[in-house]
């Protein structure tokens, strides 16, 4: 079983959509959590970094952790077809400094 | 607003060749990290490295690599003697606390 799991999508929606961007991880050592975005041939840059089960608000972006399903989210509101990337879930143990990734799904934004 | 930049942007070298790899980390950083993404598939870590040391390095991180802080601004990654399986978009990264890590613009390695 993969520690971190992530549906590659593609996914497509037209402008002004809410979309729903989702991980499950098999670990509970993870505790810290990151929604990143990654565009094509370009680093990832971070866009919501989680502690706790509950909701983090970021204007367009909300990250939702559910600690006791193993499960995380993001959410878009109002999407932009300049949000069309690819969206890497990644997370960190209490222990070490690594992240872990997810394969991160593609989204596509309609005009 | 600060970034992390890495260089060369593209390299393309022999199987057998040592490269090294540039980063510039944000400057009031502490942790320095480097990930590889090889092409169609997920981030993976390779090495963290904090007040001049390696503090965690993965399966991956084998003798054929090495990181070094040369002065106060450059961390690099050295591939000894690379082989077709390590070509892989490379990112250098930084963070000043553990969880926010800053990501650099990637090194597209090419071995043949």
């Amino acid at each position: 079983q993969k520690e971190v799991e992530q549906d590659p999508g593609p996914l497509s929606v037209p402008e002004g959509a809410i979309v729903s961007l989702n991980c499950t991880y098999s670990n509970s050592a993870f505790q810290y959590f990151m929604w990143y975005r990654q565009y094509s041939r370009k680093g990832p840059e971070l866009l919501m970094y989680t502690y706790s089960s509950g909701n983090k608000e970021d204007g367009r972006f909300t990250a939702q952790v559910d600690k006791s399903s193993k499960y995380i989210s993001l959410f878009i509101r109002d999407s932009q077809p300049s949000d069309s990337a690819t969206y890497l879930c990644a997370m960190r143990k209490t222990s070490g400094s690594r992240l872990t990734f997810g394969e991160g799904t593609q989204l596509t934004v309609n005009p | 607003e600060p970034e992390v930049t890495q260089t060369p942007s593209h390299q393309v070298t022999q199987m057998g060749q040592e490269v090294i790899l540039h980063c510039v980390p944000i400057s009031n950083h502490l942790y320095f990290y480097w990930y590889r993404q090889i092409l169609g598939q997920k981030v993976e870590f390779l090495v963290s490295f904090y007040n001049n040391e390696i503090s965690e390095k993965s399966e991956i991180f084998d003798d054929q690599f090495s990181v070094e802080r040369p002065d106060g601004s450059n961390f690099t990654l050295k591939i000894r003697s690379t082989k077709l399986e390590d070509s892989a978009m490379y990112f250098c990264a930084s963070s000043e606390l553990l969880e926010t890590q800053y990501f650099g613009p990637g090194t597209r390695l090419l071995v043949l």
